[in-house]
């Protein structure tokens, strides 16, 4: 139980392109899902805070403008990364805790989006 | 500030050496502890949940364990498949979830 899906698993666009990535809880309903950004051989940095039916929260630093989450359902997330330049290339993790389950739950991961800007 | 510190940055055992991951925190409020392993270009897969000091889990050659400052991950007797990087994460008061930089942990045949 608890699967994460998430879609594409690597993509490679060309600079000033958007892509959508999207996310999917497979087994379970999520009221809230996270997308996180990740450098090589480093933690996980969380993005957002993307909530169903209203508007994502986005950590400091981070583009609201350029990084588009829309989470139109219990149990899909999107991300668009608009406008992409190279230095959007990086490993981008969603994930999502079951509504079911209690605030301190464990959060199940998708297994990433290796996004490429050429 | 939450802090969660994770060492080494980097192990590398032989085939059956036994061996702890540490996992330091500072939370306001600890509601949950969670180790998480992650293999290269794959996201995160939950291991264990700890809530409480004392408490212990286990799964397989891992054993998780809790303190009221710092979790600990053993490895016994470690396969070249446990190669992976671990991370811990912590929940406090208000459900935000800090995670640590990770151990990189090479088991060698």
């Amino acid at each position: 139980g608890a699967v994460v899906s998430q879609h594409p698993s690597r993509v490679i666009c060309k600079s000033g392109t958007s892509v959508k990535i999207e996310c999917r809880s497979l087994d379970f309903q999520a009221t809230t899902m996270f997308w996180y950004r990740q450098f090589p051989k480093q933690s996980l940095m969380l993005m957002a805070t993307s909530n169903e039916g209203s508007k994502a929260t986005y950590e400091q630093g981070v583009e609201k403008d350029k990084f588009l989450i829309n989470h139109a359902s219990l149990t899909l997330s999107t991300l668009t990364v608009t406008s992409a330049h190279p230095e959007d290339s990086s490993f981008y993790i969603c994930s999502a805790r079951d509504s079911g389950g209690a605030g301190n739950s464990p959060l199940h991961f998708g297994n990433g989006t290796r996004l490429t800007v050429t | 500030e939450d802090q969660v510190t994770q060492s080494p940055e980097a192990l590398r055992l032989q085939e059956g050496e036994s061996s702890s991951l540490n996992c330091s925190y500072t939370v306001s409020g600890l509601r949950g502890l969670f180790w998480y392993r992650q293999d290269p270009g794959k996201g995160p897969e939950f291991l264990f949940t700890l809530y409480s000091a004392g408490e212990e889990k286990e799964k397989e050659r891992l054993k998780a364990t809790l303190t009221k400052k710092e979790s600990f991950l053993h490895i016994t007797a470690p396969k070249p498949e446990d190669s992976a990087t671990y991370l811990c994460a912590a929940y406090n008061a208000g459900n935000m979830l800090t995670f640590g930089g990770g151990t990189r942990l090479m088991v060698k045949p």
